[in-house]
């Protein structure tokens, strides 16, 4: 896996500082969305997801807000470290369990 | 747990060859999913098999097609290889078969195809 495109959006951020990624989906209708990070020669990992009945769901280090009144997604990344350091992928899940992937956002965790 | 693996880790075909590349889910996942991952593309959806039957596919030519077999590994099969198809092959296992419950998509590491 690599990095998509030549043209990410790229987020630096210090090292300890909180991340903030976001993204816009497209369906209206979607019911559930994933946030997947993508290192460098690695396939997309899973690293939570939220169904359209929640606002919020937080995980170990890391928070998904939806809001679907304006169909944004966010992900924030709390104490980023060296290691989060990777391509951000939203996904939007539609019909037939077809995955829509956002663009990407690259991180940058600067020492 | 052994995740979702993929093989093999890169192949290098020419134009007109025909390519076959292969994945096993995760233990117990009966959905084999495929991903094209092109460079300026992002992530487009190819196909999605379950139960050894084809349940949805994407917006790719019928030249692109694969197969599930009994054990759930799965074959993505791209005929007549053409120049624009170079791109990181992705498949993804999970244990929902009819999305209604929306169990996370999860990916091996992808096939890197390359034509010259």
């Amino acid at each position: 896996g690599e990095s998509v495109g030549l043209h990410l959006p790229t987020l630096s951020v210090q090292e300890g500082d909180n991340s903030i990624i976001n993204c816009a989906y497209s369906n209206s209708a979607s019911d559930y969305f994933i946030w997947y990070k993508q290192e460098s020669g690695k396939g997309p990992q899973f690293i939570i997801d939220i169904r359209s009945n929640m606002d919020k769901r937080q995980g170990q280090r890391v928070t998904v807000l939806l809001n679907k009144t304006v169909k944004h997604l966010s992900l924030q990344i709390a104490a980023t470290q060296p290691g989060d350091s990777a391509v951000y992928f939203c996904a939007e899940n539609n019909a037939g369990n077809m995955l829509t992937f956002g663009g990407g956002t690259r991180l940058m965790v600067k020492p | 747990e052994a995740g979702v693996t993929q093989s093999p880790t890169h192949l290098i075909k020419t134009r007109g060859q025909q390519a076959t590349l292969r994945c096993s889910p995760i233990s117990g996942h009966t959905s084999v999913y495929w991903y094209q991952q092109a460079l300026g593309l992002g992530l487009q959806f190819l196909l999605w098999y379950d139960e050894g039957e084809e349940r949805n596919r994407g917006n790719f030519p019928p030249r692109f097609s694969g197969r599930q077999f009994p054990n759930y590994s799965s074959e993505l099969n791209v005929n007549a290889l053409e120049l624009e198809d170079s791109a990181l092959y992705l498949c993804a296992s999970s244990l929902d078969r009819t999305g209604s419950s929306n169990q996370p998509q999860h990916f091996g590491d992808g096939t890197r195809l390359s034509i010259l």
